[in-house]
């Protein structure tokens, strides 16, 4: 099983709901990670959490709140967003990454399509 | 601060031609991996190719290597007899030293002409 799994695919949400991400890995992999996308841009690092400990917060804003339950599931949940917020969020994993380098794989998922009204 | 640069925002190439997509990094550190990640529309970003500064030998997966010039810090990646399936965002990405941060590349969209 290779298979990072997002749910939902698609969310459509007001700045004034809450919702939520979801992510699920079993490959026992120890580092997981939330990227968001514009269209035709790279993917921008959000979270990494290694051992279900969050290692980097690249300064995202605190509507966004990230959440590891334990070393298989990455949730993020969502709070008056605002319209600028609309992009795929991406969920990626990797093997943990001893000696603090990434040397491997990230495995992504397909991705949940947010569309902030 | 690590950057890296792919200077081609979209390419085309012909159904079973070959075709260069160009990357070039920056970095201080003289052992390091770069990668090249594939994102075809709709589905999920995969690993194309892998390469460790160290060795020599360029990386090679089925139709897809790379030439890698560590002086010149260039790692393009070369896809022989194109297909269509390998339409796609393609993304250059260099690991941060230290830590798990990855640095894309703004990428290059391959179309393939049938």
């Amino acid at each position: 099983d290779t298979e990072v799994t997002q749910t939902p695919k698609h969310l459509v949400m007001g700045m004034t709901n809450k919702k939520s991400l979801k992510c699920e890995q079993h490959m026992g992999h120890r580092a997981m990670y939330w990227y968001k996308q514009k269209a035709k841009k790279p993917p921008e690092l959000m979270f990494v959490y290694s051992y279900e400990k969050l290692s980097i917060n690249e300064s995202v804003p605190s509507r966004f709140s990230p959440e590891c339950p334990n070393s298989s599931l990455l949730n993020l949940h969502l709070h008056a967003l605002q319209p600028e917020d609309s992009a795929l969020y991406l969920c990626a994993s990797s093997q943990d990454t001893s000696g603090g380098a990434l040397s491997g794989e990230l495995f992504f998922g397909e991705g949940s399509r947010l569309t902030v009204l | 601060a690590q950057t890296v640069t792919q200077s081609q925002p979209e390419m085309s190439v012909q159904e079973a031609e070959t075709v260069t997509l160009s990357c070039t990094y920056d970095t201080s550190e003289s052992d390091y991996y770069l990668f090249w990640y594939k994102q075809p529309p709709s589905r999920q970003m995969i690993l194309v190719i892998r390469q460790e500064a160290y060795k020599q030998q360029n990386a090679t997966e089925n139709r897809f290597s790379v030439n890698f010039q560590k002086a010149a810090k260039s790692f393009s990646l070369k896809i022989s007899d194109s297909q269509l399936g390998d339409a796609a965002m393609y993304f250059c990405a260099q690991p941060n030293f230290g830590n798990e941060k990855l640095t894309f590349g703004t990428g290059t969209r391959l179309t393939i002409i049938p």
